[in-house]
C-alpha cells in the first residue's frame, strides 16, 4: 500500500486560499492517483476531486468547480489541493487517499493520509 | 450525480449481535460500491471493496452484498471493536460521492 503523509493544520481568513500537501511513498508515482476529501466537524465524507485511472484526467465535485486545484509534482511524489475563497464552511479535515488499482477507473480509495485540519475564521 | 442514501443514521447494538447496514443509490452502479469504516480521530479504513469483495486484514465476519441500487453490509457476531461509523462510495459515475454515515454504538 502507499504511504501519505499530510502537510500540517493552516488557520485562513474568510476570502483567502489554502495549499494542502499529500507526500505519497511506496509506488512508482505515475501509478498513484491522489484524490481528496473532506470531513467537516461531526459531518461525513464529501469527495473534492482527483486523477482517474485510464482517463488520466482530473475530475472535481460540483460544489467545488472553479474554486478547486488538485496539482501534482512527479518530482516529489506530491500532490496538492488548492481551494480559493475560503468560507467559514470550508472549515473541515481534508484527506487525501489514493485511488486503487491503476487499471480501474472505478476503483477504491486503499490508502489514506492522516488528515489536515482546515479551519477558516475572521 | 449517484447519490447514496444509507440506513440507519444511528443503530445502538449488543456484542455479538448480528448488524445490517443499507447503502441505496439512485441509479444503478452495478457493483462499485465500496465501504470503510471510521473510528473517531482517525482516517477511514477500506473494508468491503467492489459490494462483496473482501479485502486484506479485515475480519471475516464482516461481509458485503448486492448490486444495482440496493447493498448491504452485514457484521455477524458484532465486537467491540467493529464500534465505528461506516460509509458507502461510489465509484461507478463521476463526480463520485458517499453516503452520510451509519454510526454503530455498543449498547
Amino acid at each position: 500500500q502507499v504511504h501519505l503523509v499530510q502537510s500540517g493544520a493552516e488557520v485562513k481568513k474568510p476570502g483567502s486560499s489554502v495549499r494542502v500537501s499529500c507526500e505519497a511513498s511506496g509506488d512508482t508515482f505515475s501509478s498513484i492517483y491522489i484524490h481528496w476529501v473532506r470531513q467537516a466537524p461531526g459531518q461525513g465524507l464529501e469527495w473534492i476531486g482527483g486523477r482517474i485511472p485510464v482517463l488520466d484526467t482530473t475530475h472535481y465535485a460540483h460544489n467545488f468547480q472553479g474554486r478547486v486545484t488538485i496539482t501534482a509534482d512527479k518530482s516529489t511524489s506530491t500532490s496538492y489541493l488548492d481551494l480559493d475563497s475560503l468560507r467559514s464552511d470550508d472549515t473541515a479535515i481534508y484527506f487525501c487517499a489514493n485511488l486503487f488499482p491503476d487499471y480501474e477507473p472505478r476503483g477504491w480509495f486503499d490508502s489514506w493520509g492522516r488528515g489536515t485540519l482546515v479551519t477558516v475564521s475572521s | 450525480e449517484v447519490v447514496l442514501t444509507q440506513s440507519p443514521d444511528l443503530q445502538s447494538v449488543t456484542l455479538r449481535d448480528r448488524v445490517t447496514i443499507t447503502c441505496r443509490a439512485s441509479e444503478s452502479i452495478g457493483t462499485n460500491l465500496h465501504w470503510y469504516q471510521q473510528k473517531p480521530g482517525q482516517s477511514p479504513k477500506l473494508v468491503i471493496r467492489f459490494a462483496s469483495q473482501s479485502f486484506s486484514g479485515v475480519p471475516s465476519r464482516i461481509t458485503g452484498s448486492g448490486s444495482g441500487t440496493e447493498f448491504t453490509l452485514t457484521i455477524n457476531s458484532l465486537e467491540a471493536e467493529d464500534a465505528a461509523t461506516y460509509y458507502c462510495h461510489q465509484s461507478d459515475t463521476l463526480p463520485f460521492t458517499f453516503g452520510q454515515g451509519t454510526k454503530l454504538e455498543i449498547k
